[in-house]
């Protein structure tokens, strides 16, 4: 059974700094790896998405790298700000069967970026 | 181009209540999924639709929840009769197409159920 783990599950940093959040899952037959961000009380927003055949993956300050035989990915943060702050999910996507496809989700890190 | 519209977003009823949750895609994506997100935790998938075949309802609690998908385009989420353990919000997404493509989350449908 897949299993994401994300590690922290609260960072607090000071506005400026660069950060990386960990996701971590145990089956690496995975399609892909998305991460979400989510504001409190709102639905998840896609950040990037790595195909199982990918190694990273940028948009802007966010880069996302795959390593699909050890089971981890990280996101890495530059220069944080406090729009930022959120929490951030780490997703896989499933292969097997009729499952395939279906989002393994992971708790969550939630990020606060203070000024 | 609009994204995906759940309504409504806030739900109070009392146990033993029904209660249905309508959620429509992003247009153009055959692939639409509902979600229960706890606090604290992710979400996790409760049924997923290809066009109008729920091809994955595995982790759906038939006993009280149902799903529809009529032509392919909105769906209904209903729970009946309504327990305290419910309470929870409701995530639809869609994607163009399952496994491979960027699923997309609506706001979600808060339910507390008292």
């Amino acid at each position: 059974k897949q299993e994401v783990t994300q590690i922290p599950a609260a960072l607090s940093v000071p506005e400026g700094e660069n950060l990386v959040l960990n996701c971590s899952f145990t089956d690496s037959a995975i399609y892909n790896l998305q991460w979400f961000r989510q504001d409190p009380g709102k639905g998840l927003t896609s950040l990037l998405l790595i195909q199982s055949s990918q190694r990273e993956q940028t948009s802007g300050r966010l880069n996302a790298s795959l390593d699909k035989s050890s089971g981890r990915s990280t996101l890495y943060i530059a220069a944080s700000q406090p729009g930022d702050s959120a929490t951030y999910l780490c997703a896989v996507s499933k292969v097997y069967g009729g499952s395939q496809g279906n989002l393994i989700f992971g708790k969550g890190t939630k990020l606060s970026v203070k000024p | 181009e609009a994204g995906v519209v759940q309504s409504p977003r806030y739900k109070i009823i009392e146990k033993k209540q029904p209660v249905a949750f309508w959620c429509n895609p992003i247009s153009g994506h055959n692939t639409l999924y509902w979600y229960l997100q706890n606090l604290g935790q992710g979400p996790e998938l409760l049924i997923r639709y290809e066009n109008e075949e729920a091809v994955d309802d595995s982790q759906l609690p038939k006993d009280r929840f149902s799903a529809e998908r009529l032509k392919g385009v909105d769906s209904t989420l209903k729970i009946q009769p309504a327990e305290l353990g419910d309470s929870a919000v409701y995530l639809c997404a869609s994607s163009r197409e399952a496994g491979t493509d960027t699923q997309y989350f609506g706001p979600g449908t808060r339910l507390t159920v008292l």
